[in-house]
């Protein structure tokens, strides 16, 4: 039963336009909601992160946004960078249980 | 430098043999985690645990097994009771309490055949 869902496996941007990932959740009792980004043969890496108290959380290129209502968050990435190629994952939190979605792969095109 | 050591990178074995993953972390942090990443299926929680000589199953648990001795450890047996061992496993430690990040290891890929 997956509790965090990235419905898109992929997507592919050009270089300067906006990349949108979405993630969507399942139980509400988690509060704390995290982006990662990760290479292949890596371990994940921490982009950002937002608490449940509230809807928009910004740093830098990156922007996340939290819908509770609709238990949906997504990742603005504005403007992307063909660097910015990666695997993203949503995740969600509850008392130190950490949930993973199955990861979106970013191309982003020169 | 601080960070999460997880060792060997590559892991080969046989079927029916029990293996160790080793995964020790500097950070001084409380919580540690097990994830299983297999392709499409993004990361899934074997076993965590928020302090010494205490831990909670995750999703997958069944065919693992772990000990939390010292904080500084969290070794992951895969027991021969896993049926698809084969995988990428990393490592992951937080500080306790609420909203902290995970800090990733690099991974060790088992191959069991």
């Amino acid at each position: 039963d997956q509790q965090v869902k990235q419905n898109s496996p992929s997507l592919s941007v050009q270089e300067g336009r906006i990349s949108i990932l979405n993630c969507d959740y399942t139980n509400s009792m988690f509060d704390y909601f995290l982006w990662y980004k990760k290479y292949p043969a890596e371990g994940p890496t921490f982009l950002i992160s937002i608490s449940s108290i509230k809807d928009k959380n910004e740093d830098g290129r990156f922007t996340v946004f939290l819908n509770k209502s609709a238990k949906h968050l997504s990742l603005h990435i504005v403007p992307s960078q063909p660097g910015d190629s990666a695997v993203y994952f949503c995740a969600a939190s509850y008392n130190n249980d950490m949930r993973f979605g199955a990861g979106t792969r970013l191309t982003v095109k020169p | 430098d601080g960070g999460i050591t997880q060792s060997p990178k590559y892991l080969f074995r046989k079927e029916g043999q029990n293996v160790t993953l080793s995964c020790e972390q500097n950070l001084n942090h409380d919580a540690m985690y097990w994830y299983r990443q297999d392709p499409g299926q993004g990361l899934r929680l074997i076993y965590y645990s928020q302090i010494v000589n205490d831990f909670q199953k995750g999703d997958i648990a069944e065919g693992y097994s772990v000990s939390r001795e010292k904080k500084e450890s969290f070794p992951l047996t895969v027991t021969s009771a896993q049926k698809n061992p084969t995988a990428f496993y990393l490592c992951a430690s937080a500080l306790s309490g609420y909203n902290s990040p995970l800090h990733f290891g690099n991974g060790t890929r088992l191959t069991v055949t």
